[in-house]
């Protein structure tokens, strides 16, 4: 099926510093989403994103996230400064329409020292 | 606020036997219901989607989704090893909130050759 590419796997930072997590949705969605998985928890929807624009976001979606795509590159979910309750697995997604399957990818884990 | 519980948290079945997942949702409004599984560092891989009562089979996999019991049901046939994997339950309701999913812990799914 549709893939969606998530790099890198797995990023070690230390508290404060600013962290960019990197998606390369599938070529012809339309929309794209950040979901937040902190371990032993279940995934939580943090982000919408279409025609350039954040649709919705949930209460996890702190003033320090910010998401965007650039010229139609990758989408990008931004956290600065990061502290240590962001250590999570972030899955991206994407999907052609709004009532269209959301495809995943193998999520970024983000470790705050 | 949607809440989706999964059942069992694990489930052991020999290869061959039928597997059975449950899911309750919360929201009686919710129209839009995905099976998902997840194997371990990999992307979330949709098996099936549903949204009216019934059934709906893709290949070995079968949902069953019943709202106004608010109950959705995964039923996979013939069950390989290959199979073991963390399946989730995905429930939203399209119009506003676009592609935003709720999702359940997962049941943990280990099949014996």
């Amino acid at each position: 099926g549709p893939k969606v590419l998530q790099i890198p796997s797995h990023q070690i930072i230390d508290m404060g510093q600013m962290v960019t997590l990197n998606c390369d949705p599938v070529s012809n969605h339309l929309y794209f989403y950040w979901y937040k998985q902190i371990l032993g928890q279940q995934m939580e929807f943090l982000v919408n994103f279409y025609n350039g624009k954040v649709m919705e976001k949930s209460k996890l979606f702190k003033d320090q996230f910010s998401v965007e795509r650039p010229d139609g590159s990758y989408f990008t979910l931004k956290i600065q400064p990061t502290a240590l309750e962001d250590s999570a697995v972030y899955f991206c997604a994407s999907s052609l329409g709004r009532r269209n399957t959301l495809y995943f990818g193998a999520g970024t884990r983000l470790s705050v020292l | 606020q949607q809440k989706v519980q999964q059942s069992p948290e694990s489930l052991t079945v020999s290869e061959g036997a039928m597997a059975s997942l449950n899911c309750t949702f919360s929201d009686g409004t919710s129209n839009n219901f995905r099976w998902y599984r997840q194997h371990s560092a990999k992307g979330l891989e949709v098996l099936v989607s549903i949204f009216s009562d019934g059934e709906k089979e893709e290949g070995r996999f079968t949902a069953h989704l019943n709202r106004a019991n608010l109950h959705v049901s995964l039923h996979i046939r013939e069950p390989q090893p290959s199979d073991s994997a963390v399946y989730l339950c995905a429930v939203s309701r399209t119009g506003a909130n676009t592609g935003k999913l709720t999702f359940g812990h997962g049941t943990i799914l280990r099949v014996h050759p």
